[in-house]
């Protein structure tokens, strides 16, 4: 199975501060199709998981641009420019290029 | 509006069974795989099953520690996902959620407790 290596597990930031979290594939994710699956996601305090960005860069509708993402093959990040309130919870990066499905372990995003 | 309602969950004995129903709307239900995902208290999310559609056989596919226990189901007439989970361990406990393939959306999840 597919691990994903998420950094750093937990991550404490002021508003208004730019955050990077990093997500790190045990093989590539680059599909034959010429797609890399590797999704950001998520999930505040008594919540669902909620998508953020998909396929590595794209943003999901309504979400904001503060967020975006980057990386190919087995190196990803998720940057947050100018961290906002709302933001605190849990981030999860996810693979759907190779089966089973995994997720990584997660980084929490506190607000100072 | 897209909307998905699991239902069915609640306090479970060890070894028994339950089967978790996702009601959805606002959507082709039939025209798309459906995942379950499951989160322990306090844990991370993992992967259980997935459904694919009629065009893909309605082919099913199970995580390693559910696979022989788990059944995933689809009436694409009522447009419901179904999770059959038998033989229930305690390790089964958690919330567990309906999502559409694409992990667009999610529903507000079911939670299962197994304990005696």
């Amino acid at each position: 199975d597919v691990v994903l290596t998420q950094t750093p597990p937990t991550l404490s930031a002021t508003i208004g501060q730019s955050v990077s979290i990093s997500c790190r594939s045990s093989q590539s994710l680059l599909d034959s199709d010429g797609d890399t699956y590797l999704n950001w996601l998520l999930q505040r305090p008594g919540q669902s998981p909620q998508l953020l960005i998909y396929s590595v860069s794209n943003l999901e509708s309504g979400v904001p641009n503060r967020f975006s993402g980057s990386g190919s093959e087995t190196d990803f990040t998720l940057k947050i420019s100018g961290v906002e309130a709302e933001d605190l919870g849990v981030y999860y990066c996810m693979q759907a290029t190779h089966a089973p499905l995994t997720f990584g372990s997660g980084t929490k995003l506190e607000i100072k | 509006e897209v909307k998905l309602e699991e239902s069915g969950g609640g306090l479970v004995q060890p070894g028994m069974s339950v089967k978790l129903s996702c009601a959805t709307s606002g959507f082709t239900f039939s025209d798309y795989w459906m995942e379950w995902v499951r989160q322990a208290p306090g844990k991370g999310l993992e992967w259980v099953a997935e459904i694919r559609n009629k065009a893909n056989n309605y082919a099913t596919y199970y995580g390693k520690s559910v696979k022989g226990r788990f059944t995933i189901s689809r009436d694409d007439s009522k447009s419901i996902v179904y999770l059959q989970v038998n033989s229930i361990r305690s390790e089964d406990t958690g919330i567990y959620y309906c999502t559409i393939h694409y992990f667009d959306y999610w529903g507000q999840g079911v939670m299962v407790t197994v304990s005696s």
